[in-house]
């Protein structure tokens, strides 16, 4: 079974301290996501990566960061928390798509829901 | 930006009853996908149908696909209160991007 694991379910932190968000996968998937979920707006991609070292926006970068130094390991890093990232994130990977690059089939962790103060 | 937007939002059924969940999108899709998610946690994959197929099953979901009207649907058959979740559809070309989300309840 795949596993995608994140480094907390739930984490309090206080306005504009520096915030790392981990995500873990044992599949050895080319493709990581970081999502972020809010009531009403559904899911919304911060950050994606194909490939170590290799990062692209998504939707709603501004004030992330990410990191991608091993295959299996994608970071969120929040430069200086604000109330407005209060929100659950959701990292998930996937297989690098075939045939133009099709996105696959993804696999979610379980979510942190942060909390900043 | 949402690529999907499902419809109804929530809904409400008995056991034994189908379910069934509309996604509209408005970007040019590879294929599309529909995820559940049970409270608090994260998404699961249930079906993939790609922008050349029109209608696909897996036991007891069966989903369509109209490119011409960007449109899906999930239909579940047969519900059951385990089905409790929210339903979500995703496209896109290369990153998938999800909508808002269908909250379906099915009561025993």
């Amino acid at each position: 079974d795949v596993k995608v694991t994140q480094s907390s379910r739930y984490l309090v932190k206080r306005t504009g301290e520096k915030v790392f968000l981990e995500c873990v996968q044992d599949m050895d998937h080319e493709n990581m996501f970081w999502y972020r979920q809010d009531p009403g707006l559904g899911l919304r991609l911060i950050y994606f990566s194909y490939d170590v070292k290799m990062k692209e926006k998504g939707d709603i970068p501004e004030g992330y960061s990410v990191s991608r130094e091993k295959k299996e390991r994608f970071s969120l890093i929040l430069e200086s928390a604000s109330t407005n990232q209060t929100s659950m994130y959701l990292c998930a990977s996937s297989l690098l798509g075939t045939s133009g690059r099709a996105p696959n089939e993804q696999f979610f962790g379980p979510g942190t829901r942060l909390t900043v103060l | 930006s949402q690529q999907g937007e499902e419809d109804p939002q929530a809904l409400s059924i008995q056991e034994g009853e189908n379910a069934t969940m509309n996604c509209s999108y408005k970007t040019s899709i590879n294929n599309l996908q529909w995820y559940r998610q049970n409270s608090g946690r994260g998404l699961v994959h249930l079906i993939l149908i790609r922008s050349n197929e029109r209608e696909k099953h897996s036991g007891r979901l069966r989903v369509t696909l109209d490119t011409s009207k960007k449109s899906s649907s999930l239909l579940i058959t047969a519900s059951r209160a385990a089905d409790t979740a929210s339903y979500f559809c995703a496209g896109g070309r290369r990153a998938l991007t999800f909508g808002s989300g269908t909250r379906l309840q099915v009561q025993p």
